[in-house]
This record gives structure tokens, C-alpha cells and sequence, in this order.
């Protein structure tokens, strides 16, 4: 599995962009790059995925470079329940291939 | 996505017994996982409970330990044999749903005393 580097801990304040790094710099050609999160006390919630190309929901937009070695997740207008846990995660698009968690980036948003 | 249903939400157990925990998929799904959260650390992947043949663990967890069934395509359990304080934690489940990825349940929170 390709490893993953987060910071350990960001802020931002409400309203505005937060935008967390993943570096993943040995991601081979079929491995997708996924985020979560996990909010207190609940189960980690799926937020975006992709291979190669900038992608965009309703939640966030996942910016990953030209080589692939890295990645960020933009969520465009924080609000206060952003508070969150956020994982990013390397992984292929087989559904029975395990999802590995790393120790992720902890977001607090400041009013 | 399916939504799962994860019993008992908590539970506060003597050392020495056991725990079952029951994990009910609204659809049927090919690969469940079962995942440890201590306090304060990020989800440890348990095992892979795949329907019709033997769960596999990962390094570090064994099957006297935490034995698992799955007899059907929508249901699952984990049990939580010979507890210790140590395995006071958070017990999730989770199913693959290729595309969007994993969906998870809301946790059991088991604290051992």
C-alpha cells in the first residue's frame, strides 16, 4: 500500500477554506486517493475520491497534482461542524481491498 | 450507500467475560471489516469477514481473541473473548461499496473494568 503523510493538527476559521495536505508520494497507477473524516464519538464518513483528476461534491474539492504525489482537500466555507478528524487514504478501487487508516489531520474550526 | 446497524451501541463489561457485537447491513454486501479505535488513536484494521469461509486477521490480532461469524451476506458479529481493560475501545464495522468506497457504523463503545 502507498503510505500517507498528514499534518498532525490545522485551524481555520468558520467561513473560510480549509485545505489539508496528503503527500502520497509512492501511489502506483491503479491506487485512487480517498478522504474521510470522523467526527467525535461517530463512525469515519466518506468524503471525496479520485485518481488523477481535480474532483468536486457537494462536501469538498480534492486537488491532486500533475505526478500524483500529493493531494489537498478543500472544503471551500468551514463551518464550525467541520470539526473533524480527516483522513486521507491511499487505496485500490477494488472493493475488496482493505482500507488502511493513517493517524490523519485533525481540523478544529474557530468561530 | 448502505446503512448499518451496529448493537450494542455501548457496554460496560467485567474482565474476564465476553462480548458479542452484531453488525446488520441493509443490503447485501461481499466484504465486511471489523476495526478497533483505542482512545485517542486512529481506526486498526481487525479482520476481513468474508461470507462462507474463515475471517483474515491482521498482524497482531488473532481468532481466539476475537472469533467472528458471517453467515449471511447482511450480518456479521465480533466477539470480544477474555476481556481486559486494554480492550476497553471503540468496535466498528464496515462494508465496501466499491466506487464511493467504505460505509461505517456508529461504533461500540466497550469499556472493560
Amino acid at each position: 500500500d502507498a503510505k500517507t503523510t498528514q499534518p498532525t493538527s490545522m485551524d481555520c476559521a468558520e467561513g473560510r477554506a480549509a485545505n489539508l495536505p496528503c503527500n502520497h508520494s509512492t501511489i502506483s497507477g491503479n491506487e485512487y486517493v480517498y478522504w474521510y473524516r470522523q467526527i467525535h464519538s461517530q463512525g469515519p464518513q466518506y468524503i471525496i475520491h479520485g485518481l488523477k483528476n481535480n474532483e468536486t461534491n457537494e462536501m469538498a474539492s480534492l486537488i491532486i497534482t500533475e505526478d500524483r504525489k500529493s493531494s489537498t482537500l478543500i472544503l471551500p466555507h468551514a463551518t464550525l461542524r467541520d470539526t473533524a478528524v480527516y483522513y486521507c487514504i491511499v487505496r485500490r478501487m477494488d472493493s475488496s481491498y482493505k482500507l488502511i487508516f493513517g493517524s490523519g489531520t485533525r481540523l478544529l474550526v474557530r468561530p | 450507500s448502505a446503512v448499518i446497524s451496529q448493537k450494542p451501541s455501548r457496554d460496560i463489561c467485567q474482565r474476564g467475560t465476553s462480548l458479542t457485537i452484531q453488525c446488520q447491513v441493509d443490503s447485501q454486501v461481499t466484504m465486511m471489516f471489523w476495526y478497533r479505535q483505542q482512545p485517542g488513536q486512529s481506526l486498526t484494521l481487525i479482520a476481513t469477514a468474508n461470507q462462507g469461509s474463515e475471517a483474515t486477521y491482521e498482524s497482531g490480532f488473532v481468532i481466539d481473541k476475537f472469533p467472528i461469524s458471517r453467515p449471511n451476506l447482511t450480518f456479521s458479529t465480533l466477539t470480544v473473548s477474555n476481556m481486559s481493560p486494554e480492550d476497553s475501545s471503540i468496535y466498528l464495522c464496515s462494508v465496501g461499496q466499491g466506487a464511493v468506497g467504505y460505509t461505517f457504523g456508529s461504533g461500540t463503545r466497550l469499556t472493560v473494568v
